[in-house]
């Protein structure tokens, strides 16, 4: 079973600002994802990051990851209030099961 | 979106009473995963489904049942609910292979009085 751990679990920026969501899991796994949710919505995909060094770029959010240091990061550049919401990252295996971290909940503040 | 639709939305039910949340898709994905959303414990698996009659269980499947006898539906039974089991319940769907992401259905806010 993988594990997934998520830092930090709140994060408040202020506008303009960068700043980095870390998220290590346990074991081997070339299949990581990133997920936005609203509150009291469902979960949106951001980004799939299927091998080593991959990296995407969305806007102001950009994911890379890390097979080797089993590490993916969530980069947020110039942080905007339309940003603000909780970020899962998640790992799958090859059974297709997807394991989710705690999640990062962002607040920008003007 | 995709085609996901989650039933009841929202539910109140009586401790030990049974409860079964449906899942319908319209994207005719193999694999359907019900998972609780929990504040400080993000999603957590429950049960998924890799085809017709064939599930199997996720990290906190005390509890629960699933069953799934056609491609477009999943549901998820809690045999004897108890208070414990009040939660976010979201349904997810994927296609097979490398590199597909779970979409996810709206939620089903269950609460057990």
């Amino acid at each position: 079973e993988l594990k997934v751990e998520q830092n930090p679990l709140f994060l408040s920026m202020q506008e303009g600002k960068n700043y980095t969501i870390y998220c290590n899991y346990s074991t081997t796994s070339d299949r990581l994802y990133w997920y936005r949710q609203d509150p009291g919505k469902s979960l949106e995909s951001l980004f799939v990051l299927l091998s080593n060094g991959a990296v995407k770029q969305e806007g102001r959010l950009m994911a890379s990851l890390d097979t080797k240091a089993r590490l993916s990061t969530l980069h947020i550049t110039a942080a905007v209030h339309d940003l603000s919401a909780t970020y899962f990252c998640a790992a799958s295996n090859t059974g297709n099961q997807f394991y989710f971290g705690t999640g990062t909940s962002l607040t920008v503040i003007p | 979106d995709a085609g996901i639709t989650q039933s009841p939305r929202h539910k109140v039910t009586e401790t030990g009473t049974p409860v079964t949340l449906r899942c319908h898709q319209t994207e005719n994905h193999r694999y359907m995963y019900w998972y609780r959303q929990d504040p400080g414990h993000g999603l957590r698996l429950i049960h998924y489904s890799y085809g017709v009659k064939d599930t199997d269980k996720g990290e906190v499947s005390d509890g629960y049942s699933v069953s799934r006898s056609k491609t477009e539906d999943f549901l998820l039974t809690l045999e004897s609910a108890t208070s414990s089991q009040t939660s976010v319940y979201f349904c997810a769907i994927s296609e097979a292979g490398k590199g597909t992401e779970a979409f996810f259905g709206q939620g089903t806010r269950l609460t057990v009085v």
